[in-house]
């Protein structure tokens, strides 16, 4: 079976540019995140999507950011224009539905390595 | 809020040394999990246990440990006899119970085994 899968794996951009990550999850994976690791830091949490639609966009740090999930399978996230700050490693995840008991254990991608120059 | 905290950045042993990383966690939830992950360089996160807050049992696969207390928020990861393999950056992280489970990361500790 398939893992999580992001493309590209790394990206370098000039400040300004515009560029689009894709996570393809776990086939039958309803639950699908996005992290960001900044270097040196914690990797944040950005947002969560149940099939196609965002059950918590919280942790997204401005609107140059923007995420989709076409039909409830693959996602991406589109940074415009992208500044210097936003370089890091996203890190896409998914999951089966979780009951309200149990929490089921993310399956996560190995990320995409961005760098704005 | 939550938060998880690896005090630990690096650590570096001999092969076939043990070895302890620690991990301290904050929340305000009675029903949590608890989470550790491997980043080997190829970059992926590999999972690799989930405790529930109400299972306070220390668990054991292979040459991997885990000790969980409530008592002082902790949930730290021994490995056993070291291999170069174990050269990795392993990750904390904490989640609240429900069908936002959306975790809380650690920074990270940086494992290196010399043979």
């Amino acid at each position: 079976e398939a893992g999580v899968t992001q493309f590209p794996s790394h990206s370098v951009i000039e400040k300004g540019q515009t560029v689009t990550l894709r996570c393809d999850p776990i086939s039958g994976h309803d639950n699908l995140y996005w992290y960001r690791r900044v270097m040196g830091k914690e990797i944040k949490f950005l947002l969560h999507f149940v099939k196609e639609s965002k059950q918590d966009e919280s942790g997204m740090p401005n609107n140059r950011f923007l995420a989709e999930r076409t039909g409830g399978t693959y996602s991406t996230l589109k940074v415009q224009p992208a500044e210097l700050e936003d370089s890091g490693v996203y890190f896409c995840a998914s999951s089966h539905r979780s009951s309200r008991v149990l929490n089921t254990e993310a399956f996560f991608g190995q990320g995409t390595r961005l760098t704005v120059v | 809020a939550q938060k998880v905290t690896q005090a630990q950045t690096e650590i570096s042993v001999v092969e076939k040394e043990d070895v302890t990383l620690d991990c301290v966690y904050e929340t305000r939830d009675t029903t949590y999990y608890l989470f550790w992950y491997k980043q080997p360089p190829s970059g992926e996160l590999v999972f690799l246990i989930r405790r529930n807050s109400f299972d306070e049992q220390n668990e054991i696969s292979g040459r991997y440990s885990w000790n969980f207390q409530k008592s002082t928020s902790s949930f730290n990861f021994t490995i056993t006899a070291s291999q170069v393999v174990d050269s990795a950056v392993y990750f904390c992280a904490l989640s609240e119970a429900g069908a936002n489970s959306k975790l809380t990361f650690g920074k990270g500790i940086t494992l290196s085994v010399r043979p």
